[in-house]
């Protein structure tokens, strides 16, 4: 079992609607939650990051935590075709000192017009 | 705002031969981080480095070896290349060290294939 599980997907979701993306992890340790973008044969761009239980927003995107269910979401709010790319979540790696991130294997989201 | 900065963008070895990958990290950033990324796989870490000493170390293979130097630029040399270090191979870097809190901010990343 991979320590960060993510649907692989394709999650295809028409223009404006609302794209849910869900992770969990094993590690109860974490204490640092990540949600990267990444367009294929780009690097990995940081959308949202998330330490607390409950619900963080900026802008169009919501990342919620529940550490209770190892449980990490991102919502995407209006989603666009420029939205369209592979979210990876990553976790620091909880055993303290630099945190190394610990990625799953990414959900492909596909918005279409 | 500078970004991290990695070179060269792209690098073409044959087997058996030596790469080296350089890494630049954002101003001020203490740590840097190496990610191996093969096709359609996720970043997997390779080696950290926090103020010049290595902090970390994960699947890196023994042919790979890596530094920071006393500007906070890191190279990772790889030795002996096989056709399986073909892959995106990406710089990360961080402020805090210690802190749980550091967000890494990723490098637009080496592509390294080996014929």
């Amino acid at each position: 079992q991979k320590e960060v599980e993510q649907n692989s997907g394709p999650l295809s979701v028409p223009e404006g609607a609302i794209a849910s993306l869900n992770c969990t992890y094993s590690d109860r340790g974490s204490q640092s939650f990540f949600w990267y973008r990444q367009y294929s044969g780009k690097s990995p761009e940081l959308i949202m990051s998330i330490y607390s239980n409950g619900d963080k927003e900026d802008g169009r995107f919501t990342a919620q935590l529940n550490k209770a269910s190892q449980y990490v979401s991102l919502l995407i709010r209006d989603s666009q075709p420029s939205d369209s790319a592979t979210y990876l979540c990553a976790v620091n790696s909880g055993s303290g000192g630099y945190n190394k991130l610990i990625f799953g294997a990414g959900t492909r989201l596909a918005v279409h017009p | 705002a500078a970004g991290v900065i990695q070179s060269p963008r792209h690098l073409i070895k044959e087997k058996r031969e030596t790469a080296t990958l350089k890494c630049y990290p954002i101003p001020r950033h203490d740590t840097v981080y190496w990610y191996q990324q093969g096709p359609g796989q996720d970043p997997q870490f390779l080696i950290s480095f926090y103020e010049k000493m290595q902090s970390d170390k994960g699947s890196i293979p023994d042919r790979f070896s890596a530094q920071q130097f006393s500007d906070y630029h890191s190279e990772l040399n790889m030795s002996s290349l096989e056709l399986g270090d073909s892959a995106l191979y990406f710089c990360a870097s961080s402020f805090g060290g210690k802190l749980a809190k550091n967000i890494q901010y990723f490098g637009a990343g080496t592509r390294l294939s080996v014929l």
